[in-house]
């Protein structure tokens, strides 16, 4: 166990959706990462925040969003889904921003779009 | 620009032989390279990482790596395979203030 939580670990929804993503970071973490995997494109970055500010983006579309609380949790929202959107989508933790830092992730979320 | 390849797509292996999963880098400046495995319906799991220093890095569960900087490479090896590594593994690559670049990933098939 890596100590990050991500709800929900199932998602199933339709076309046009929008859904709400959950992660809360191992404790005293600042950093939290969110990643897409999918069959075709593999593991990608998606965003990264820092301290409740975003850090760095990665290939991110513009349906989607995320947030970091003052609790350090952090919210990914995915609006008006795709059939192409189905992935698995991890989050992870760590202390520092640095690249150094070893991320530690959580077990995911398995967003299914019909 | 920032790159990770791992060149087999699966790789198997007896039993009790060594196991090597290949992972190759492209980077200006240092690379800071990562290795994790996915269990299946598991999130990733860290098994070591290559900063700085000793080019022979250890890691969890008996797997070691090692860094070639002319090859430009990052094997993960480990000396006696179990059936229980059969996993996907990915190698990743980071660089100051930039996040992880994963490979596709190698999916290790470890036979009884």
């Amino acid at each position: 166990d890596s100590g990050v939580t991500q709800t929900p670990k199932h998602l199933i929804t339709a076309t046009g959706q929008r859904v709400t993503l959950r992660c809360s970071p191992r404790s005293g973490d600042l950093s939290v990462y969110w990643y897409q995997q999918s069959l075709d494109q593999g593991l990608q970055f998606l965003i990264q925040y820092y301290n409740g500010e975003e850090r760095a983006k990665g290939n991110i579309l513009e349906r989607f969003s995320a947030q970091q609380f003052p609790d350090l949790h952090s919210e990914l929202n995915l609006s008006s889904l795709e059939l192409g959107d189905s992935a698995l989508y991890f989050c992870a933790s760590n202390v520092l921003a640095g690249s150094t830092d070893t991320q530690y992730f959580g077990p995911g979320t398995r967003l299914t779009v019909l | 620009a920032q790159s990770v390849a791992q060149p087999e797509d699966q790789v198997n292996v007896a039993e009790g032989n060594p196991l090597t999963v290949k992972c190759t880098y492209s980077v200006s400046g240092n690379p800071y390279l990562f290795w994790y495995v996915q269990y299946p319906n598991r999130g990733l799991q860290f098994l070591l990482k290559y900063i700085t220093g000793d080019n022979l890095v250890k890691g969890s569960y008996g797997f070691e790596a090692e860094f070639n900087k002319s090859q430009t490479s990052f094997h993960l090896k480990k000396p006696s395979a179990l059936v229980s590594d059969s996993a996907l593994y990915f190698c990743a690559l980071g660089q100051a203030g930039t996040a992880l670049i994963f490979g596709k990933g190698t999916t290790l098939s470890v036979s009884s």
